[in-house]
């Protein structure tokens, strides 16, 4: 079985552009999360996905970010203006079940805002 | 107060060592806890559940306090291998918003 698939692995871009994340989480789970992950904040669950439905968003930093699943096999998520406090990397997870199941975590994208 | 808490280290032993961990959450209500590795530049993979019993798979072994509000995890016999960032999760009871540690790094010297 492929794993979650995030793109593009990495992403450098001047501050002020439109950055857009994809992820394809594993066929069949039902749970998806986005995440990001710094030195001084360790990793932060910004965003997670029931159903293709969003259940919690309350660790979306700002209204600069915003997160859409169209479908059970795609999300993305998406920083309008970049900012390079920004720069961080961005985990895609999914897992099957709720809370009683372990979460697998796609590659990541390296994300760098000028 | 974070909602979870460990010890950043970093913990540097020798190999054929035994190291713990020690991960406390403020959440009495938290109900399913685990323990993520990750490699430096990795993702977090899923090392193992901790069950209210304590458990054990092969070397490593995780246990629950839930008087104190701490998990654990015990390496026996530290392999040079088992160098990376060691990550606690608690989750609250049905699905509930996903909360990680900060993390302890572990390096493992020959």
């Amino acid at each position: 079985d492929a794993g979650v698939i995030q793109s593009p692995r990495h992403e450098v871009t001047e501050m002020g552009q439109e950055v857009t994340l994809r992820c394809k989480p594993i066929s069949g789970h039902d749970y998806l999360f986005w995440y990001r992950q710094t030195m001084m904040r360790g990793l932060e669950l910004l965003i997670y996905f029931n159903n293709n439905v969003p259940i919690d968003d309350s660790g979306m930093p700002e209204d600069r970010f915003s997160a859409k699943m169209p479908n059970a096999s795609f999300s993305t998520l998406k920083i309008q203006p970049s900012e390079p406090r920004d720069s961080a990397v961005y985990f895609c997870a999914s897992s099957h079940t709720g809370g009683g199941q372990p979460q697998h975590f796609g590659d990541g994208t390296r994300l760098s805002i000028l | 107060r974070k909602e979870v808490e460990q010890d950043p280290g970093p913990f540097n032993v020798p190999e054929g060592a035994t190291v713990a961990f020690n991960c406390t959450y403020s959440n009495s209500a938290s109900q399913s806890f685990f323990w993520y590795r990750q490699d430096c530049r990795k993702e977090p993979k899923l090392l193992m559940s901790v069950y209210s019993s304590g458990n054990e798979d092969g070397r490593f072994t995780a246990q629950l306090n839930r008087a104190s509000q701490y998990i654990s995890l015990l390496i026996r016999d530290s392999k040079l291998s088992d160098s990376a960032t060691y990550l606690c999760v608690a989750l609250k009871t049905s699905y509930d918003k996903v909360i990680f540690g900060p993390g302890t790094s572990l390096s493992v010297i020959p």
